[in-house]
């Protein structure tokens, strides 16, 4: 068990360009969830699959922001057309539906910042 | 829908003090709630995790219990160190198995 691991750990990019993250959630694990969270606030969640299917999205996912998680492994999250809004954490989680506790593991996150 | 509040925002306390973070939501029908460390800057770890059918857990220094009808959860930290100095968060996951976190209670030790 490695843990969720997300990359990168940093981005800096410049307002109306277009970045992409990715995650490689705990192997055995079937939900990988993404969350998000700007400063002095806790995360909010923004979408979450099961295996390859996008069950949920947050209102917070305007039609900039796409996920994706191909054949149900890593998800990449891409923002198109970057606005100063969007700098913040962007955490991954992921869990697996046979742990009764349904626990969440968080990756170390993606700090975007947005100039 | 879930609305999850943290009290206090921000705590600062001598070294070796007893102290309890409260964290409340609005809906009862949860499958577990837990708690969360957050160093400036980086992720979240992992503190404790209560499921709804437990009243509590515990790890070393730290204790949260659960009271799901009042929408309640407390995390008591014994003997507060330098190194407890963090943000911590409650989070609380019902509905479709996502988690409301609160705004988190800020603490600060001193030595």
């Amino acid at each position: 068990d490695t843990g969720v691991s997300q990359d990168p750990r940093h981005k800096i990019t410049k307002r109306g360009q277009n970045v992409t993250f990715r995650c490689d959630p705990i192997s055995e694990h079937n939900r990988l969830y993404w969350y998000r969270q700007t400063l002095g606030q806790g995360p909010e969640f923004l979408t979450y699959f099961q295996n390859e299917a996008q069950l949920e999205k947050s209102r917070l996912l305007s039609d900039r922001f796409s996920a994706e998680r191909p054949k149900g492994s890593f998800s990449t999250l891409e923002i198109q057309r970057t606005e100063q809004g969007d700098s913040a954490m962007y955490l991954c989680a992921s869990s697996s539906t046979s742990r009764e506790s349904y626990e969440q593991y968080f990756g170390p996150g993606t700090r975007l910042t947005v100039t | 829908k879930q609305e999850v509040t943290q009290i206090p925002a921000a705590l600062s306390v001598p070294e070796g003090e007893n102290l309890v973070l409260n964290c409340s939501f609005t809906d009862s029908a949860i499958y577990n709630l837990q708690w969360f460390r957050q160093d400036p800057g980086k992720g979240l770890t992992s503190l404790l995790l209560i499921q709804s059918s437990q009243r509590e857990q515990t790890s070393g220094r730290l204790n949260a219990s659960l009271d799901k009808s009042s929408g309640r959860s407390t995390l008591y930290i014994a003997a507060s160190q330098p190194g407890d100095s963090a943000t911590y968060l409650c989070a609380v996951m019902s509905g479709t198995y996502k988690y409301i976190f609160g705004t988190g209670t800020r603490l600060k030790v001193l030595a």
